[in-house]
């Protein structure tokens, strides 16, 4: 099956420094990415579509300055969290759709980066 | 009313029974249906998708689908304690929405 890694998996940082974390679709080519965030007991919630090439989708709520997302090719889309504070921390989770499928547009999740914001 | 609706749970179900898991969701253009399992800490793993009204079988699951009712379920047959985990809805337009998630206890 398709495999997307995420780099770190986890990552503790000092308050108002910024992390980068990175979301690679591994063995197929991803026009757009996903990014999502779940804390503690609630379900995901996707905080941006990312599309190779052009600016990413941001959702209601999500500030486009603090989160900067860069899809520079077609399998690496990277989410930097800038002057990260503590209610920052998070799970966050990338997925990425396969550019070959054309019927159930299957997202395929990379396996999270815990951010800790001390 | 959220997009997606699951109720939260917990649902706990004694080993080798049939768990069922409903969702309900709003958009009535939605193409695709699916069901991740999530265990705590890790990022969600897909079980099933569905996309035609009616049964898909899979193994011990069954997904179902009613457009028409705008509704989906998931049916875990022999239920095993290795089924613990939390299970998410997600639906597909545009772009996949996911609801959020019913915990699933599965007691020996």
């Amino acid at each position: 099956g398709a495999v997307v890694s995420q780099h770190p998996s986890w990552v503790i940082c000092k308050s108002g420094t910024s992390v980068k974390i990175e979301c690679r679709s591994l063995d197929f080519q991803a026009t757009t990415m996903f990014w999502y965030r779940q804390f503690p007991k609630q379900s995901l919630m996707l905080m941006a579509t990312s599309n190779e090439g052009s600016k990413a989708t941001y959702e209601q709520g999500v500030e486009k300055d603090k989160f900067l997302i860069n899809h520079a090719s077609l399998t690496l889309s990277t989410l930097t969290v800038t002057s990260a504070h503590p209610e920052d921390s998070s799970f966050y989770i990338c997925s990425a759709r396969d550019i070959g499928d054309l019927t159930y547009n299957e997202q395929f999740f990379g396996p999270g980066t815990r951010l800790t914001v001390l | 009313q959220k997009e997606v609706e699951q109720n939260s749970g917990p649902l706990s179900v004694p080993e080798g029974a049939i768990a069922s898991l409903n969702c309900t969701y709003s958009d009535r253009g939605s193409q695709s249906f699916f069901w991740y399992r999530q265990y705590s800490g890790k990022s969600p793993e897909l079980i099933m998708f569905i996309y035609s009204n009616g049964d898909k079988e899979d193994g011990r699951f069954t997904a179902q689908l009613n457009k028409a009712s705008q509704y989906v379920s998931l049916l875990i047959r022999d239920s095993q304690p290795s089924d613990s985990a939390t299970y998410l809805c997600a639906v597909r337009n545009n772009d996949m929405r996911f609801g959020a998630g019913t915990r699933l206890t599965v007691k020996p």
